[in-house]
């Protein structure tokens, strides 16, 4: 068993819609919590970070951790076109430690 | 583009052959780190460096693979005797231990093995 789990997807939604993604983890070790938005044949790109449990919201972009049911939801609301990429969940134990991540969900947004 | 630079972004080798990567860091980043990506995967941790110290290795990296920062500036991957399951993307990314918490990765060397 992997130690982040991730729906690969691929998930089709039309523009504007809101969108849900979302991974679970097993190890109680990890504290730092990432999304990283990566498009096709290029490398990873931070979208989002947080500490521990709770919500961080940047613009159309929310995250939020539960580390009781570790449980990592990334929210996009009216999505857009430019939105389709992949989008990769991802944890560390401390804040210079390797990054443990899942397998990606692969976005579609439809006109 | 994030100031990672990697080079060559695509290579196509053959079976049993020796190929080696570079990837040129920011540089003011003091911490560097290699993964691993395949087809319909998440980036793997291979190895990472502070400054030229390495840290850290997988057990995915195989007695073929070897990694080294001199200096503390660019670092280098090589696999040597390629096997057909070495295909993937590598990726680096770097990392200033001091500022805030973001891996900035290049945009990755695509290996294929023949």
């Amino acid at each position: 068993q992997k130690e982040v789990e991730q729906d690969p997807g691929p998930l089709s939604v039309p523009e504007g819609a809101i969108v849900s993604l979302n991974c679970t983890y097993s190890n109680s070790a990890f504290q730092y919590f990432m999304w990283y938005r990566q498009y096709s044949r290029k490398g990873p790109e931070l979208l989002m970070y947080t500490y521990s449990s709770g919500n961080k919201e940047d613009g159309r972009f929310t995250a939020q951790v539960d580390k009781s049911s570790k449980y990592i939801s990334l929210f996009i609301r009216d999505s857009q076109p430019s939105d389709s990429a992949t989008y990769l969940c991802a944890t560390s134990t401390g804040t210079a430690s390797k990054l443990t991540f899942g397998t990606g969900t692969r976005l579609q947004v439809t006109l | 583009d994030t100031g990672v630079s990697q080079d060559p972004r695509h290579k196509i080798t053959k079976r049993g052959q020796n190929v080696t990567f570079r990837c040129d860091p920011i540089s003011e980043h003091n911490r560097l780190y290699w993964y691993r990506q395949t087809l319909g995967q998440g980036p793997e941790f291979l190895t990472y460096f502070q400054n030229e110290a390495q840290l850290e290795k997988s057990r995915l990296l195989s007695d073929r693979f070897s990694a080294e920062r001199p200096k503390g500036s660019f670092s280098t991957l090589e696999i040597q005797r390629t096997e057909q399951g070495d295909s993937a993307m590598y990726l680096c990314a770097t990392r200033d231990i001091a500022g805030y918490n973001e891996q900035f990765f290049g945009p990755g060397t695509r290996l294929t093995v023949l």
